[in-house]
């Protein structure tokens, strides 16, 4: 069945660094990967969707890349932030189809002054 | 502005009661979709619909029910035979398209918990 992996240990990282997160996923090769930003309490918020043959995709300061070969995908922030922090979400199209998703546990960045 | 609704924010369910969640969208979506998210997991899908008066089983389907009536409304009952019911509950919604090529948009989540 499809598995999808997001390192569960927080990343801890000083403001103005690159933070780097990473989704792995097995037995399946999806034709898109999703991003989403969790705040604590709150519902998560689409950030990004790359297809399978855009090797990269950016959006100001954030940057994911697709590499179907590794079956992974890397969230970049650039120039971080204390408002960056948050938990970050992968998600696949589930493999049968109708729209569905299966998400990432997610990994939780937290940005230091 | 366009989004998605969800209420109650916290809500206490009495051992043997059924209660219901509310999620109402404006952003005219044909799609909509429960989750329950515990802690240290991804979210898991409990129900699903693509179209007024349809709605397919998730992933954890049981011990719960929905009903999709309207287009705008969503709403998800979580039974007495729901034995572990306390977790974070998020609707969402979507268009309808490709095979996962729409992000999904979500509420800000029920909280609920056993008395």
């Amino acid at each position: 069945s499809q598995k999808i992996e997001q390192n569960s240990e927080a990343l801890n990282i000083q403001e103005g660094k690159t933070a780097t997160l990473t989704c792995n996923y097995t037995n399946y090769s999806p034709a898109y990967l999703q991003w989403y930003r969790q705040d604590p309490g709150r519902g998560p918020v689409f950030l990004l969707l790359i297809r399978e043959n855009e090797k990269e995709k950016r959006k100001e300061r954030l940057k994911v890349t697709f590499d179907t070969t590794l079956k992974q995908s890397l969230f970049h922030i650039t120039a971080s932030q204390p408002a960056d922090s948050a938990t970050y979400l992968c998600a696949l199209p589930f493999s049968g189809g109708y729209n569905k998703l299966i998400f990432g546990a997610g990994t939780r960045l937290a940005v230091h002054p | 502005d366009g989004g998605i609704t969800q209420s109650p924010k916290y809500l206490f369910r009495k051992e043997g009661q059924n209660v219901t969640l509310s999620c109402e969208q404006n952003l005219n979506h044909d799609a909509m979709y429960w989750y329950r998210q515990d802690p240290g997991q991804g979210l898991r899908l409990i129900y699903y619909s693509q179209i007024v008066n349809d709605f397919q089983k998730g992933d954890i389907a049981e011990g719960y029910s929905v009903s999709r009536e309207k287009k705008e409304s969503f709403p998800l009952t979580v039974t007495s035979a729901q034995k572990n019911p306390t977790a974070f509950y998020l609707c969402a919604s979507s268009i309808m398209g490709g095979v996962g090529n729409q992000p999904q948009h979500f509420g800000d989540g029920t909280r609920l918990s056993i008395l």
